[in-house]
């Protein structure tokens, strides 16, 4: 079937860096691109970017350009988010989520604490 | 920055018609998109397009549009269907993804 899992659970300190695997399987993954959503404890849902698997290109939001990778690797069908110098209120589960019609197939989300 | 409105809240009984709201700029020329997000969930797409429903999503749920505004209609509400609800769109010029701040679907 149609999934995405992600990578488990990130425990890391302020000013580290956080690298997030998502893994497609059931479906042509380049034809795809894929978003990242995080969500904060007890607040909405925040767009970060998006990757087409096709070519690389990127489409970062405002807030996370020059802190924030994307990259994805065709060879087994993943994508990653890369985000660097955390602070404490970067603690949120990353979701990852396949463009297709709207966000249509999400995964299960990467819990990511920043703490000291 | 582009921002999309939605109350924080709604409350209906079962069985009656629960309606969130969603308003932004973009509406006229942008399509717009729900998701539900039960607790402790991913969120998952109720509506594409408007007013569009992806195959496995009863048929209760509804999209509409009226000028700047968007609303997602529930007929029928079900205790299940007790979630928070996100609207979605492009932003203008297509750059960016924005998520109104949610609705908080209560059952009562």
């Amino acid at each position: 079937q149609v999934q995405l899992v992600q990578s488990g659970v990130e425990v890391k300190k302020p000013g580290a860096s956080v690298k997030v695997s998502c893994k497609a399987s059931g479906y042509p993954f380049i034809s795809y691109g894929i978003n990242w959503v995080r969500q904060a404890p007890g607040q909405g849902l925040e767009w970060m970017g998006w990757i087409s698997n096709y070519n690389g290109n990127t489409k970062y939001a405002q807030k996370f350009q020059g802190r924030v990778t994307m990259t994805t690797d065709t060879s087994t069908s993943t994508a990653y988010m890369e985000l660097r110098s955390l602070r404490s209120d970067d603690t949120a589960v990353y979701y990852c989520a396949r463009e297709g019609e709207g966000m249509d197939v999400w995964g299960q989300g990467t819990t990511v604490t920043i703490s000291s | 920055s582009y921002e999309l409105t939605q109350p924080p809240s709604v409350s209906v009984s079962p069985g009656q018609t629960a309606r969130i709201t969603c308003s932004g700029d973009a509406f006229p020329n942008q399509y717009a998109y729900w998701y539900q997000q039960k607790s402790g969930q991913a969120p998952v797409v109720v509506i594409y397009k408007d007013s569009a429903r992806p195959s496995g999503i009863p048929e209760r749920f509804s999209g509409s549009r009226s000028g700047t505004t968007v609303t997602l209609t529930i007929s029928g509400v079900q205790a299940e269907d007790e979630a928070d609800y996100y609207c979605q769109s492009p932003d203008s010029s297509d750059t960016y993804w924005v998520f109104g701040g949610g609705t908080k679907l209560t059952v009562l």
